[in-house]
């Protein structure tokens, strides 16, 4: 059980591009939502945090207008990196949790995501 | 941003030796401290948590040791194995914060 399932696996597409990623809990209610990003050897940085159906928490210097995430339902969010450029290329991660803060949260297999 | 300090930063164990790796937090506010496993290329995988109310939680060959007066807590491998060879990461929630990482190399 606990299964989230994180669509592409891999995008490689020009500079100016927006690509969109989503995450989808199979088989459990998703209240929460986290979006990380990771680079090679190093740790999980959180992006944002989204609780369906209200706007997400934006971490400091991350850029909102920049990084769209969509809670719409309890099963689906969705990162949409906006006019992609190089610096953008990263390996990035979503996590779902059901309730509130004391559970765990489960990973999708992340995508890794290629600017030209 | 990293509420949660974490070491060693890499760790190499013989097999059936012992692997410990050691996390810190700050805010009061954290109520749960899971442990994930990494493996390249793939999402962190959970392998065990703790809730503050606990000292010691044993799962298989894993444990968390828990210090709430101090706010730290630290991850035991038993008898490690090659296959235990990964990176893994301490965390705290709600806020979902990770630590740093630690790569352990199990040598055969």
């Amino acid at each position: 059980g606990a299964v989230v399932s994180q669509h592409p696996s891999r995008v490689i597409c020009k500079s100016g591009t927006s690509v969109k990623i989503e995450c989808r809990s199979l088989d459990f209610q998703a209240t929460t939502m986290f979006w990380y990003r990771q680079f090679p050897k190093k740790s999980l940085m959180l992006m944002a945090t989204s609780n369906e159906g209200s706007k997400a928490t934006y971490e400091q210097g991350v850029e909102k207008d920049k990084f769209l995430i969509n809670h719409a339902s309890l099963t689906l969010s969705t990162l949409t990196v906006t006019s992609a450029h190089p610096e953008d290329s990263s390996f990035y991660i979503c996590s779902a949790r059901a309730g509130t803060g004391a559970q765990p949260q489960h990973f999708g297999d992340g995508t890794r995501l290629s600017i030209l | 941003q990293q509420q949660v300090k974490q070491s060693p930063q890499s760790l190499i164990v013989q097999k059936g030796g012992i692997s410990i790796i050691n996390c810190a937090y700050e805010n009061t506010a954290f109520d749960y401290f899971p442990w994930y496993q990494q493996f390249p290329g793939k999402g962190p995988a959970l392998l065990i948590a703790i809730r503050p109310d606990v000292s010691e939680k044993k799962e298989g060959r894993f444990t968390i040791s828990f210090n709430k007066s101090a706010k730290q807590f630290s991850l035991h491998i038993m008898d490690s194995q090659p296959g235990d060879s990964a990176t893994y990461f301490c965390a705290a929630s709600p806020q979902g914060r990770f630590g740093a990482g630690t790569r352990l190399t199990v040598k055969p």
